[in-house]
């Protein structure tokens, strides 16, 4: 059974920093590519990250880019989003999703979000 | 960034109602559109990738179409655990991934 877990979450101040991590199991986690999405209380899903089979690639999102760093250890079949610099506007719900991605000829394509993980409560406040 | 506009904001039926959602890209994504279920409390659920597939157990009830710039899902009889938010998301061109907004479905 696929699963994902998120931890990591928490209170944290403005400016502060907070790692969170995703733990994967029931498949072979180094042959997908994996993403965060968060989502604000009552709001909507907002794509966070995402990191390639062997981190040779990361993307993110405009409003994460250079406090956000996505990173991955297929050793540990576990995820990581190390998250500095935190504003109030960070305050969400950050999942983990799977990507089955498929590369031919050094070209990706991505897929849909086939599973995510529960989720953790990352709230920034004073 | 490909902007996804979902229609209707909320949607209010009865149990056993026929239920359209609609989804809008901004600009062509081919097929590369997928639709997720989220209910209170738990994270999104995949229902259908590629535009018109079924993700693994979910009901036939549930039913994609579409292609390029306009998607519709449809519930063919809504059931009680049906009531829930969706969310469709393009995964053509990227980055960004983007998610529309949102139709929640209600009694």
């Amino acid at each position: 059974e696929v699963q994902l877990v998120e931890s990591g979450g928490g209170l944290v101040q403005p400016g502060g920093s907070l790692r969170l991590s995703c733990a994967a199991s029931g498949f072979t986690f180094s042959n997908y590519w994996m993403h965060w999405v968060r989502q604000a209380p009552g709001k909507g899903l907002v794509w966070v990250s995402r990191i390639n089979t062997d981190e040779s690639s990361t993307k993110y999102a405009d409003s994460v880019k250079g406090r956000f760093t996505i990173s991955r250890d297929n050793a540990k079949n576990t995820l990581y989003l190390q998250m500095n610099s935190l504003g109030a506007e960070d305050t969400a719900v950050y999942y983990c999703a799977r990507d089955p991605a498929h590369c031919s000829g050094g070209t990706c394509s991505s897929s849909a979000f086939d599973y995510w993980g529960q989720g953790t409560l990352v709230t920034v406040s004073s | 960034e490909i902007v996804m506009t979902q229609s209707p904001a909320t949607l209010s039926v009865s149990p056993g109602e026929r239920v359209t959602l609609s989804c809008r890209a901004s600009q062509s994504v081919h097929s590369n559109l997928a639709w997720y279920q989220q209910k209170p409390g738990q994270a999104p659920k995949l229902l259908i990738y590629g535009a018109s597939t079924r993700a693994t157990g979910i009901p036939a009830r549930f039913s994609g179409s579409g292609s390029g710039t306009e998607f519709t899902l449809t519930i063919s009889s809504l059931q009680s655990e049906d009531f829930a938010l969706y969310y469709c998301q393009q995964y053509d061109n990227w980055p960004p991934w983007t998610f529309g907004h949102g139709t929640k479905v209600e009694i």
